[in-house]
């Protein structure tokens, strides 16, 4: 199985800030990766696939970058309803795995 | 505008069975594939078993292998997932989510309110 190690686990941030979340895989998944928000008590939300595609309706604040086992999802400037959870998850092999979460918490 | 509603949670003893529902609506049902993906109580995502289309092809993490069985009814555009044998640790907040074309090889662009399945004596 392929192993996604997400980091940092837990991050605190302010509004406006730049913020950088990372993901590697245990193997190379080429561009299948994708990027999810889950607010509490909530389903996941898709925001990127295959790497850097943002998905309808996700605003333009969110990208993502990478390939093969080295991933970033970037929020180019934080607004209080992106603190959130965010998961990694890979779509290159099953099991799809996801990586740990990391919690983005108001500084 | 695509919806997915689970249904079927509920209470059920160690060794119990409990068969989770999921029915799909505003899109095309036949033509994609279908996951169920849970979160245990405070913890992370877990995905646990995937199903083709056509049902043609199926996947189960191991964790659930032997145990689990998903498939579906495409002309009541609902996805099942058969849980036997129950244990403690398959207690969590299961979400159907919907897939791409194929099977494993895509994201999951919309997901279910989820179903809360507690395993307990």
């Amino acid at each position: 199985d392929i192993q996604l190690t997400q980091s940092p686990y837990s991050l605190s941030a302010s509004v406006g800030d730049r913020v950088t979340i990372t993901c590697r895989a245990s193997q190379s998944v080429r561009i299948y990766l994708n990027w999810y928000q889950q607010k509490p008590g909530k389903a996941p939300n898709l925001l990127i696939y295959g790497t850097s595609s943002l998905q309808r309706g996700v605003p333009s604040r969110f990208s993502g970058s990478g390939s093969g086992t080295d991933f970033t999802l970037t929020i180019s400037t934080l607004q209080p309803e992106d603190f959130a959870t965010y998961y990694c998850q890979q779509s290159y092999s099953t099991p799809n795995t996801f990586g740990q979460g990391t919690n983005l918490e108001i500084k | 505008e695509v919806q997915l509603l689970e249904s079927g949670g509920d209470l059920v003893q160690p060794g119990g069975s409990l068969r989770l529902s999921c029915v799909g609506s505003g899109f095309i049902f036949s033509n994609y594939a279908m996951s169920w993906v849970r979160q245990a109580p405070g913890k992370g995502l877990e995905w646990v078993s995937a199903i083709a289309g056509t049902s043609e092809t199926t996947y189960y993490a191991d964790s659930v292998k032997g145990r689990f069985t998903i498939y579906r009814d495409n002309s009541e555009n609902t996805v099942f997932l058969q849980m036997n044998n129950l244990r403690v640790e398959d207690t969590a907040i299961y979400y159907c989510a919907k897939e791409g074309l194929i099977v494993g090889k895509s994201q999951f662009d919309y997901w279910g309110q989820g179903t809360l399945v507690t395993v307990s004596s």
